[in-house]
């Protein structure tokens, strides 16, 4: 089976803060991990996936195997990142590729 | 190129009530989905489809069926109508393979009173 854990429900900080979003997994194989965001009443978009090793926004995330984490971090927060994030798993090799979505962090950034 | 689309994007039902909530994707994409987004519980997965006539449960799909009669379509139904059902449902598309995103509808708002 595969879980994904985001600790946080909310995580309310100020314009120019570090942010950090937690995500935690467990799955006994190869996982991709993705971040999705949700902007105030837009559909889930794509943030970052960890195969693309990219910086989105400012955003990154880095996968650690051996914590089985995949936080996403930025060292300046800004107010237009204020939205609600979703970390996502897709198990590799197990013949299914359904994701299987945490629960969300909304992220509150104050002026 | 839309995208995905749903239809309708609001609507009100009373307890009992059926209805049919319609997902369409111009992507070519073989896997589709249906989410429901309630407050502190996240993204919950209720049923999928990986390829034209094929459907399976998610996490949470008691009170709906679905159909995919056309690649390009993926339709959400609900028989009865229960205020417990009241959510915003997301429809999502994807090519199915490992580390393909999935790409998002726009959503639509139900309420069953």
């Amino acid at each position: 089976a595969q879980r994904v854990t985001q600790p946080e429900k909310l995580l309310s900080v100020f314009k120019g803060a570090p942010v950090e979003l937690k995500c935690n997994y467990s799955y006994s194989g190869s996982p991709e991990l993705f971040w999705y965001v949700q902007y105030s009443r837009q559909r889930l978009q794509l943030l970052l996936r960890h195969i693309s090793r990219e910086s989105i926004k400012g955003f990154t995330a880095d996968l650690n195997k051996g914590e089985t984490s995949f936080h996403l971090k930025k060292p300046f927060a800004q107010e237009e990142d204020s939205a609600m994030y979703y970390c996502a798993l897709v198990g590799i090799g197990g013949g299914s590729y359904i994701p299987t979505f945490g629960r969300g962090t909304s992220l509150i950034v104050h002026p | 190129n839309a995208g995905v689309t749903q239809t309708p994007k609001f609507r009100v039902l009373k307890t009992g009530q059926s209805m049919t909530l319609l997902c369409a994707q111009d992507m070519n994409h073989e896997y589709m989905y249906w989410y429901r987004q309630d407050p502190g519980m996240g993204l919950r997965l209720i049923h999928y489809s990986v390829g034209e006539g094929t459907t399976a449960k998610g996490e949470v799909p008691d009170g709906y069926n679905v159909s995919r009669l056309k690649k390009q379509n993926f339709l959400l139904g609900l028989e009865s109508a229960a205020p417990s059902q009241t959510s915003v449902y997301f429809c999502a598309s994807s090519y199915g393979t490992g580390g393909n995103e999935q790409f998002f509808g726009p959503g639509t708002r139900l309420t069953v009173l």
